[in-house]
C-alpha cells in the first residue's frame, strides 16, 4: 500500500524568510509526486509535480520542490516566503502505472508580517 | 470556463437520509475521483471512473455509491447518511491516468461540499 506522510501539522515562518514543507512518501517503483495548495473554502490548486528527470522541480507562485529518492521525500520550498502564502498544502503521492492518488494530512502554512 | 462544479456546496442531512452530490467537469477528462476530507486526515478516495461506464473503489467506500454514465458527470450517493459521513467532499478530475502521455496529469478539484449528518 502506499502513503504519504507529513510530519509536521503547522509551520510558522516570518514573512520573506524561506519555507520548507516537508513530505514523505511510500510508493512501489516510480512515484509521481504531487503538491496542491488550498486555501478557506476551497479546492486544491495544483502547484508542481515529479515525474521524471531533475530532482528540482520548480512551479506556480515561486514554489520549488526537491524530489531525493535515497530518503524518499519530496520538500516543498520557497526561498522567500509571502503572507499571502498562508494556507494549507498537501502532498500526493501514485504509481506511475495507478490510478489512486494518495494524500498526506496536509500542513498548514502561517507566514506572518 | 468551469473546470469541475459541486452542487450543493452545503448541505445538512438527518441520520438515516439519503442524497446525490453532483460532481460534473466540462474538460472532457476520462478519470473522476471522489474523496472527502477531514482533519488531519488529509484527502481520502472514496471512489474512482476511468470513463464512462467504469467506476471501482478507493480507500473508504462503504456507504457510498458512484455511477458514470457519462463522461461529463460522476455522482456520489449516499444511501444512509451517517453522522460518521459528516465531512467536506471533494470531486477532481484529470486526463486518463496510466503510462500514456497524459498519464502524469495533476487532477482539477472541485470546490467542494460540506455535509453535516445529524
Amino acid at each position: 500500500a502506499q502513503s504519504v506522510a507529513q510530519p509536521e501539522d503547522q509551520v510558522n515562518v516570518a514573512e520573506g524568510n524561506p519555507l520548507t514543507v516537508k513530505c514523505t512518501y511510500s510508493v512501489s517503483g516510480n512515484p509521481y509526486l504531487f503538491w496542491y495548495v488550498q486555501y478557506p473554502n476551497r479546492g486544491l490548486q495544483f502547484l508542481l509535480k515529479y515525474i521524471t528527470g531533475d530532482n528540482l522541480v520548480k512551479g506556480s507562485y515561486g514554489f520549488e520542490a526537491e524530489f531525493n529518492k535515497s530518503q524518499t521525500s519530496f520538500h516543498l520550498k520557497k526561498p522567500s516566503a509571502l503572507v499571502s502564502d498562508s494556507a494549507l498544502y498537501f502532498c500526493a503521492a501514485r504509481r506511475a502505472a495507478g490510478n489512486k492518488l494518495t494524500f498526506g494530512g496536509g500542513t498548514r502554512v502561517l507566514v506572518k508580517p | 470556463n468551469a473546470g469541475v462544479t459541486q452542487t450543493p456546496k452545503f448541505q445538512v442531512l438527518k441520520t438515516g437520509q439519503s442524497m446525490t452530490l453532483q460532481c460534473a467537469q466540462d474538460m472532457n477528462h476520462e478519470y473522476m475521483s471522489w474523496y472527502r476530507q477531514d482533519p488531519g486526515m488529509g484527502l481520502r478516495l472514496i471512489h474512482y471512473s476511468v470513463g464512462a461506464g467504469i467506476t471501482d473503489q478507493g480507500e473508504v467506500p462503504n456507504g457510498y455509491n458512484v455511477s458514470r454514465s457519462t463522461t461529463e458527470d460522476f455522482p456520489l450517493r449516499l444511501l444512509s447518511a451517517a453522522p460518521s459521513q459528516t465531512s467536506v467532499y471533494f470531486c477532481a478530475s484529470s486526463p486518463q491516468t496510466g503510462q500514456g502521455r497524459t498519464g502524469n496529469q495533476p487532477q482539477h478539484f472541485g470546490d467542494g461540499t460540506r455535509l453535516s449528518i445529524l
